[in-house]
Parts: structure tokens; C-alpha cells; sequence
């Protein structure tokens, strides 16, 4: 199985401040052959399912806000809120689809500071 | 807009059979290349995916589960189902179905979760 690893496990930012999460892929997660990063990004506020933010590593989903970007290759990826609003409080997952089993981080709680 | 909306027991006792379905809105379940899966979290922890079926190309199942899983599609009720065997205190926790877009894992669509708790 691919292991996912996120740091930090919980972060602080203060509103309108940038905040960065940091994905961690035991293997590769870029396919050779499409040359495209099998790697998505999730927003999970409590009691809610999670909500898809990014996927293939750098591509917005639709009606989310331009403030969350998603970059890296390869093993290492990060997920970049640019200005903290007060709504982005949340767990925050990357999940990998590049193999079955598909795998996710183990979340990152962020926070107002 | 697909809609996802899990039904089922909320208690199953130890030993027993787990059995959810998901009913898919707004949409076919069986139009576009799509993935549908169940996807589970206990408590507190992180994400599980249990497994997915997709009309052109069958199932596929988290190894750690294969043995105890069935998730079957019934294209009729625009319904999946999943079903769990030989269930224990560890398999407690919310079960989600989520929808995979474009033929890949990418879980654009989710329902709101269903808590099964295992107990006697």
C-alpha cells in the first residue's frame, strides 16, 4: 500500500495569513504514461463528509475558491490556502488514486490562531 | 446535481452482516464513467476506502477487506449496495458512498454518512 503522510498533524494560522500542509507519498504517485499526479486534496468540516478541493495534485474542482492552490510532483505535495478565512477551519486529507488500495493521509486539523 | 444518500441498520451485532445501499439522484448511475464507492472513518480517525464498482469495469476491493466484501450495483433502483461479513467492534464507524468522476477516484460526490455501530 502507498502511505500518505501529512504534516503538520494540526496547524494554527491567523485570519487572512497563509497556510500549508505538506503531503508525503511513500512511492511515486506520478503516472508515467499520462504524466499526471494521481494525488487529491480534501476539506472535511465537522460532521460533514469530506469535500473535494483539489485533484490530479493542482487542479481546482469546480466553485472552489481561487485562495486554495494545490502543487508538487512525485512524492512530495502541498495544499496552500493563501488568505486563512474564518470558514477554512477543518480537517484537512490528500489521498492518493495511483494504486489500489486508494489511501489517504491521516488529516490535518487546521485552526484560527 | 447527483445526490448520494446512504440507508440502512445503524446496530449490527458482532459476528453478523453489515448491509448498506446507496441511492443515487439527479443523475443515472449507470450514465458516464463513473466510480462508486463506499468509503469509511471511525470516530475521530481517518479515512478507509472499502471498495468500488464501476459498470464498464466490475469491483475493486481494499485488500485488508476482500475477504468479508460485496458491493454490487442494481442499475434498476439506481442503487449500490455494500455488504460487510463477519463484523466486529473495529468496523464501527460513519460509512460514506461517494462517487468517483470521469472513471477515476476522485470523490466529486459524497453522501452524508451513515453511523453503523457493531455491539451486542
Amino acid at each position: 500500500d502507498i502511505v500518505m503522510t501529512q504534516s503538520p498533524d494540526s496547524l494554527a494560522v491567523s485570519l487572512g495569513e497563509r497556510a500549508t500542509i505538506n503531503c508525503k507519498s511513500s512511492q511515486s504517485v506520478l503516472y508515467s504514461s499520462d504524466k499526471r499526479n494521481y494525488l487529491n486534496w480534501y476539506q472535511q468540516k465537522a460532521g460533514q463528509p469530506p469535500k473535494l478541493l483539489i485533484y490530479w495534485a493542482s487542479t481546482r474542482e469546480s466553485g472552489v475558491p481561487d485562495r486554495f492552490s494545490g502543487s508538487g510532483s512525485g512524492t512530495d505535495f502541498t495544499l496552500t490556502i493563501s488568505s486563512l478565512q474564518a470558514e477554512d477551519v477543518a480537517v484537512y486529507y490528500c489521498q492518493q488514486y495511483y494504486s489500489n488500495p486508494v489511501t489517504f493521509g491521516q488529516g490535518t486539523r487546521l485552526e484560527i490562531k | 446535481q447527483v445526490q448520494l444518500q446512504e440507508s440502512g441498520p445503524g446496530l449490527v451485532k458482532p459476528s453478523q452482516t453489515l448491509s448498506l445501499t446507496c441511492t443515487v439522484s439527479g443523475g443515472s448511475i449507470s450514465s458516464g464513467n463513473n466510480y462508486w464507492s463506499w468509503i469509511r472513518q471511525p470516530a475521530g480517525k481517518g479515512l478507509e476506502r472499502i471498495g468500488r464498482i464501476s459498470i464498464s469495469e466490475g469491483t475493486i476491493y481494499n485488500p485488508s477487506l476482500k475477504s468479508r466484501v460485496t458491493i454490487s450495483i442494481d442499475m434498476s433502483k439506481n442503487q449500490f449496495s455494500l455488504t460487510l461479513r463477519s463484523v466486529s467492534a473495529a468496523d464501527t464507524a460513519v460509512y460514506y458512498c461517494a462517487r468517483g468522476k470521469d472513471g477515476y477516484s476522485i470523490f466529486d460526490q459524497w453522501g452524508q454518512g451513515t453511523l453503523v455501530t457493531v455491539s451486542s
